[in-house]
């Protein structure tokens, strides 16, 4: 079935530093792409989202590039702060299940 | 507009007592999921509803596990009887059939803690 890999945390950052948090896919044919972040003793929430190839998800600063060439959807943001400090998980359908997860990227920015 | 809710947020009790997790999807959705979350797994879907019938239970770890959704509105997670290993954050989580495009939300969680 389908998958998706990303990177290994946890990613710590300076407020305003640049991130990049990777994630590359598996899939059979072209699924929808889906980033989502979970808050201290929260659940998941959708970050963004990208329905088709070459599609850019936004949301609160975070961007993220469907791209079929290099199989990848990597998270990005330009200028993080402390508020951003979360897990991130990047997420795809596959088969029957409606959406299989990654194993999470943990971030944490620093003032 | 309430989100979906799950109770109680935090339970601790002993092994081999039975643990009942309840959710309340989001009105209008008819897709529901349970997923357990740890350290070593992540997060793992155990079993979901579409329109209150079991799609896919292939997750459930288990017999000591077992799910139902007795109407669009309230589902439960029960374990019969709890082990220390069941120790985890349980999901709930909702979305409208039909669609993949279709995001999931997510209850904030029980923590549960079996001693």
């Amino acid at each position: 079935g389908n998958s998706v890999t990303q990177m290994e945390g946890p990613v710590t950052l300076s407020e305003e530093a640049f991130l990049t948090i990777n994630c590359t896919y598996t899939a059979t044919g072209y699924p929808s792409l889906f980033w989502y972040v979970q808050y201290p003793g929260e659940g998941l929430q959708l970050l963004l989202k990208a329905t088709k190839a070459d599609d850019k998800g936004s949301n609160k600063g975070f961007e993220a590039t469907y791209r079929k060439e290099t199989t990848s959807f990597h998270l990005e943001k330009g200028s993080v702060q402390v508020s951003d400090s979360a897990v991130y998980f990047c997420a795809l359908p596959s088969g029957n299940t409606p959406l299989v997860f990654g194993k999470g990227t943990r971030l944490s920015v620093i003032a | 507009d309430a989100g979906v809710i799950q109770s109680p947020r935090h339970e601790v009790t002993e092994m081999g007592q039975e643990v009942t997790l309840r959710c309340k999807p989001i009105s209008g959705h008819n897709s529901l999921f349970w997923y357990r979350q740890t350290m070593m797994r992540g997060l793992e879907l155990l079993i979901y509803f579409n329109n209150n019938v079991p799609i896919d239970d292939s997750g459930m770890p288990e017999d000591r596990f077992s799910a139902k959704m007795p109407n669009a509105s309230f589902s439960t997670l029960k374990i019969q009887p709890s082990e220390p290993r069941d120790s985890a954050v349980y999901f709930c989580a909702s979305s409208l059939a039909g669609s993949r495009n279709q995001p999931q939300h997510f209850g904030d969680g029980t923590r549960l803690s079996i001693l």
